[in-house]
């Protein structure tokens, strides 16, 4: 079983519409949780950490379920610029960071 | 402007011929690692760097060497490059251990035939 398993998708949206995104890991002392985005052909970048309490940076939020070892990022009126794959991303100790194979996200006019 | 460089960008080479990919960040970041991302597999990480002279194995290390004799370089060296390398690689730096962005370089697609 992969330690950071998410839908590799992929999802195909209109324009304006509400995506979710989820990610379950498999190991329990994880420290660190982020969302990174990865444009075809390009380096990731982060686009948000996830913290226990949830957080929101606009039309991105992201929670993290620490009892059922799950996150999930929600876009809400897609823009066509968020076409991209989406990393999930765990921490462990030491910097030790797992990635998912990423989820694809193309948003259609 | 803060960035990480790698280099080459693209490379084509044949099996059993070294080669080094270089890896450099400008950041005065302590902490470096090289991936490689393969369809369907993610990032795996091969080798990281907690600080200069300080390396340890990643997931996948078998075929690669690196080194850290300054604290801004880390190359990623194959000594005897195989097909089963080919992929994309990228380099990526952190200001220190624990939770912090990872900033990556552009990533360089290896080919060796």
């Amino acid at each position: 079983r992969k330690e950071v398993e998410q839908d590799p998708g992929p999802f195909n949206v209109p324009e304006g519409a509400t995506v979710a995104f989820n990610c379950t890991y498999s190991n329990s002392a994880s420290q660190s949780f982020f969302w990174y985005r990865q444009d075809c052909r390009k380096e990731p970048k982060l686009l948000m950490s996830v913290y226990s309490s949830g957080n929101e940076d606009g039309r991105f939020t992201a929670q993290l379920n620490r009892a059922s070892q799950y996150i999930s990022l929600l876009i809400r009126d897609s823009k066509l610029s968020d076409s991209a794959t989406y990393l999930c991303v765990v921490g462990n100790n030491n910097n030790d960071m797992r990635f998912g194979a990423g989820t694809r996200l193309t948003v259609k006019p | 402007e803060a960035q990480v460089t790698q280099n080459p960008r693209y490379l084509i080479t044949v099996t059993g011929k070294k080669l080094t990919v270089t890896c450099s960040q400008n950041m005065n970041h302590e902490y470096m690692s090289w991936y490689r991302q393969d369809p369907g597999l993610g990032l795996r990480q091969i080798y990281y760097s907690m600080n200069v002279e300080v390396t340890d194995k990643g997931d996948v290390p078998e075929g690669y060497k690196v080194s850290r004799k300054e604290k801004r370089n880390f190359p990623l060296i194959l000594e005897s490059p195989s097909p089963n390398q080919t992929s994309l690689y990228f380099c990526a730096s952190s200001l220190s251990i624990g939770p912090t962005e990872a900033f990556f370089g552009q990533g360089t697609r290896l080919t060796v035939v």
